[in-house]
């Protein structure tokens, strides 16, 4: 079974500053990771996926994350955080087209002034 | 990209009344789809799984008669929450083809 661990439920950073959102999975077959947004009553927007090939992967608004199997890792990052981030970001793992997807218990973004 | 539309984004009902809420893939054809529930300030979890044309499959601790879901179309899933109380007042959001997992925008459910 898959399972996905986001350390930190709540994370603060100033405006500008480097945002790091961490993620560990636990998968027995090669996973797909996801990172979704999602903002006060809305659903949820897919920021980048994993699927396989490059460990690198860049999303929308700036975000970018790094697969790393030896760490079982899929941490989240953005260089310079805006206002406009805040929100809850969720870490999620499936293991294929059509699969269910597990989601982590989610991280609350704030950002400050 | 592929758009997933949820029906009612918000809908109260009086308790022990039904309540069903749709999810339309728009521009794709979904043999699955997945229906989720959010608590306030929690994760989403996944209730069941959504067959065209067979049974859905439900997760351990979802009641099956209280949410019936049905899976017509290869376009749209339905979840009825039967004899609504209040603890089903929830965040119930659908996704659409697990690959890629297009979310619909969700449903607040309010039961009075």
């Amino acid at each position: 079974a898959q399972s996905v661990t986001q350390l930190g439920s709540h994370v603060s950073v100033s405006e500008g500053a480097l945002v790091l959102l961490r993620c560990n999975y636990s998968s027995s077959v090669p996973p797909y990771l996801f990172w979704y947004v999602q903002y006060p009553n809305q659903g949820l927007q897919l920021l980048l996926k994993y699927t396989t090939g490059a460990t690198l992967v860049k999303g929308i608004n700036g975000f970018e994350a790094e697969f790393k199997k030896s760490e079982t890792s899929f941490h989240l990052t953005k260089p310079s955080a805006h206002m406009s981030d805040a929100a809850e970001y969720f870490c999620a793992v499936s293991v294929g087209r059509d699969d269910k997807i597990i989601f982590g218990k989610g991280t609350r973004l704030h950002i400050l002034p | 990209g592929a758009v997933v539309s949820q029906h009612p984004s918000r809908v109260i009902c009086k308790s022990g009344t039904s309540v069903k809420i749709e999810c339309r893939s728009l521009d794709f054809q979904a043999t699955t789809m997945f229906w989720y529930r959010q608590f306030p300030k929690k994760s989403l979890m996944l209730m069941a799984t959504s067959n065209e044309g067979s049974k859905a499959t439900y997760e351990q601790g979802v009641e099956k008669d209280k949410f019936l879901i049905n899976h017509a179309s290869l376009t749209l899933s339905t979840l009825t929450v039967t004899s609504a109380h209040p603890e089903d007042s929830s965040f119930y959001i659908c996704s659409a083809s697990g690959f890629e997992a297009f979310f619909g925008q969700g449903t607040r459910l309010t039961v009075v």
